[in-house]
């Protein structure tokens, strides 16, 4: 089935480390995006990449970076720089503009970062 | 700038009742206009889009909504909520020219009573 996977699910990450999130999409989308999730809050947009080897930085990219190689992949690390990490992440992606179905956005599951 | 608006962060229906969320958009032009639902730890999933056309959509679960252009609204509305509507709802827009650019309201939790 068609559709965007984040792996892992659950993740936990040291004082000071690195950790990458996976997004794997096989729906032949062009663009795909990070977005952040706190408890009780809404959506904030972290990176978004319109096509292979192009990305630009959202309302909160510090501390985060991102590689678009493939176009069916958009991982994220999540730096030592990034003071506040613990968080639920999600990852989508949209069609090209101009298709009969639109510009929707579709998400993957998310994954949980908590540092421990 | 463009910006998303859901005026209420929580809201308790009884099973059975009518449901309406609200949503207001600032934007110069009509926007493309989205509903999505979220279960606790999960992805949102997309419950109705508008485009174009008629401005009152049907979506997934029994939802509509309705696209005011006069009041920048975009609300969100079920006949008879079922316990398992229990979520969080958002609305976003997506924003031409730059359509690869979406922008969410905060989210509606929503809570069913039995």
């Amino acid at each position: 089935d068609g559709g965007i996977t984040q792996s892992p699910k659950y993740l936990f990450r040291k004082e000071g480390q690195n950790v990458t999130l996976s997004c794997e999409q096989n729906l032949n989308h062009d663009a795909m995006y990070w977005y952040r999730q706190d408890p009780g809050q809404g959506l904030r947009l972290i990176y978004y990449s319109q096509i292979v080897n192009d990305f630009q930085k959202g309302d909160i990219a510090e501390g985060y970076s991102v590689s678009r190689e493939k176009k069916e992949s958009f991982p994220l690390t999540v730096t030592s720089a990034q003071k506040n990490p613990t968080a639920f992440y999600l990852c989508a992606s949209s069609p090209p503009a101009g298709r009969h179905s639109g510009n929707t956005i579709y998400f993957g599951e998310g994954s949980w970062l908590t540092v421990v | 700038a463009q910006s998303v608006t859901q005026p209420d962060i929580h809201i308790t229906v009884s099973e059975g009742a009518s449901l309406e969320l609200r949503c207001n958009y600032s934007y110069g032009a009509t926007p493309y206009l989205f509903w999505y639902v979220q279960s606790p730890g999960q992805g949102l999933q997309l419950l109705l889009k508008y485009f174009s056309g008629d401005t009152l959509v049907q979506g997934i679960k029994g939802f509509e909504a309705e696209f005011k252009r006069s009041q920048s609204s975009f609300n969100l509305r079920k006949p008879s909520v079922h316990w398992s509507d229990a979520a969080e709802y958002f609305c976003a827009v997506g924003a031409p020219p730059n359509f690869n650019k979406f922008y969410f309201g905060s989210g509606t939790k929503l809570n069913v009573k039995p």
